[in-house]
């Protein structure tokens, strides 16, 4: 059981690439969630997913995308890197109700120059 | 409204020596939700609290709900350098099916041997 697991785990990128950040959950959850953490600072909510198939937006959606199209697999896109977008990105999930915690993922450095 | 706040945002303790951060909502909160993260690493749930006034322990931490439901503590008796990282409060925030977790920004805890 390995949880959730994100790749890949380092990405420098250059301004104007695209990349995206793979998420996978092996523990059968509905919800899945997309944070970025910026240095000192708390997590910020990117995009979130109740189930295959439905996505919305959460607190900074701007600049990225997502899909859910299995329960297993939430990948984040990053069209046209900015440098805004360098921080440490967190994939996670929960499924098992509300109050369920949430079980992270390793993370993905990503600085973009 | 939905905001949780947490103090201090950093503390520096000598090892032995108490640690307390606080969670501070300025509604009702239906639960709370603690989290460690190591330099590094990923957020790790500790432990969720629902009852007014509950209070429950993990060996050295204890972590207490407010009668009112609108705070929450966590303290650290006799810190050890292992208590070192950043330590974040969460709320549930359902609406219809949209559900999230609310964060604090986090207290940094650092500890001299």
């Amino acid at each position: 059981n390995a949880g959730v697991t994100q790749t890949p785990k380092f990405r420098i990128l250059k301004i104007g690439q695209s990349m995206t950040l793979q998420c996978t959950q092996d523990m059968n959850h509905n919800y899945m969630y997309w944070y970025r953490q910026d240095p000192g600072m708390g997590l910020k909510l990117i995009y979130y997913s109740v189930g295959a198939g439905i996505t919305d937006k959460g607190e900074v959606p701007n600049g990225y995308n997502v899909s859910r199209s299995t329960t297993e697999d939430f990948p984040l896109r990053l069209e046209l890197a900015a440098p805004s977008q360098t921080s440490v990105y967190f994939c996670a999930s929960d499924g098992r109700g509300y109050n369920s915690p949430l079980h992270f993922g390793n993370g993905t450095r990503l600085t973009v120059t | 409204g939905q905001q949780v706040m947490q103090i201090p945002q950093y503390q520096h303790v000598q090892e032995g020596e108490d640690f307390t951060t606080y969670c501070n909502s300025s509604t009702t909160l239906s639960n709370i939700q603690w989290y460690k993260q190591r330099p590094g690493g990923h957020p790790v749930f500790l432990i969720q609290l629902v009852k007014s006034g509950e209070v429950k322990k993990q060996k050295r931490l204890t972590f207490q709900f407010g009668e009112a439901k609108k705070n929450s503590s966590l303290h650290i008796t006799a810190t050890q350098t292992t208590d070192v990282g950043t330590y974040f409060c969460g709320r549930s925030r359902n609406a219809g099916n949209n559900r999230k977790l609310i964060w604090g920004l986090g207290t940094s805890l650092a500890v001299n041997p």
